[in-house]
């Protein structure tokens, strides 16, 4: 079964840091890895979104890093705020007929005041 | 534009009952995802339906089982319930298969919270 590793688990940060969560990824047959974003008592919603044919994409203080060579992706949120705090989750998804949207396990991040 | 609605928000269920969820897709939307979400085992892809067939299955007992109906609602069921079943289950819709051919989007409803005693 295709899978996509998260780390970390958890992740405490304090406002104005730079909060980084990582992925690495089995299969080559990807096309497309999102990060989803959740909040308590609600479902994930698309952070950012990048194919792997670019290695970096930012849309205001959240960037993904993108190594097809090592197989990881990151992301990053720079000057961390309270309202960041969430679960984060890096997917993939596989390219053709069966293209099917795999997720990481998710990473808490708690951004102190 | 309505966003993806799933009933009931909450349940509690028995040992060895059953139990039927719904979602309603975004208006537009062909596909149909659930998933089983628990802490510390994130999102678990249980299968997709698209134009009312199924395209994938993850990897579930039969116990879980889904249609799709003509209007792009689609149900999930769980029968002989088993304590690790409570979870939080989410269905995702989106124009085409796994997000469709360019975006990739999914669009989450705020799921069914199941607790099984």
């Amino acid at each position: 079964q295709q899978q996509v590793k998260q780390s970390p688990q958890s992740l405490i940060v304090q406002k104005g840091g730079i909060s980084i969560i990582n992925c690495a990824y089995e299969n080559t047959a990807f096309d497309y890895f999102p990060w989803y974003q959740q909040f308590p008592g609600k479902g994930p919603a698309l952070l950012i979104a990048i194919r792997p044919d670019v290695s970096e994409k930012k849309e205001g203080r959240f960037t993904i890093s993108f190594n097809k060579s090592a197989k990881q992706f990151s992301l990053h949120i720079m000057d961390s705020q309270p309202g960041d705090s969430a679960t984060y989750f890096c997917a993939a998804r596989s390219e053709g007929s069966a293209r099917q949207l795999t997720f990481g396990s998710g990473t808490q991040l708690t951004v102190l005041p | 534009k309505a966003g993806v609605t799933q009933t009931p928000r909450y349940l509690i269920k028995t040992r060895g009952q059953q139990v039927t969820l719904s979602c309603s897709p975004i208006s537009g939307h062909r596909s149909v995802s659930w998933y089983q979400q628990t802490p510390g085992q994130g999102l678990q892809f249980l299968f997709e339906y698209f134009s009312e067939t199924q395209r994938n299955k993850g990897n579930f007992p039969g116990r879980f089982s889904g249609r799709q109906f003509s209007n792009s609602r689609s149900e999930m069921n769980v029968s002989t319930l088993e304590l690790g079943d409570s979870a939080l289950y989410l269905c995702a819709s989106s124009l085409g298969p796994a997000g469709g051919p360019n975006t990739g989007e999914l669009f989450f409803g705020e799921g069914s919270r199941l607790t099984v005693l």
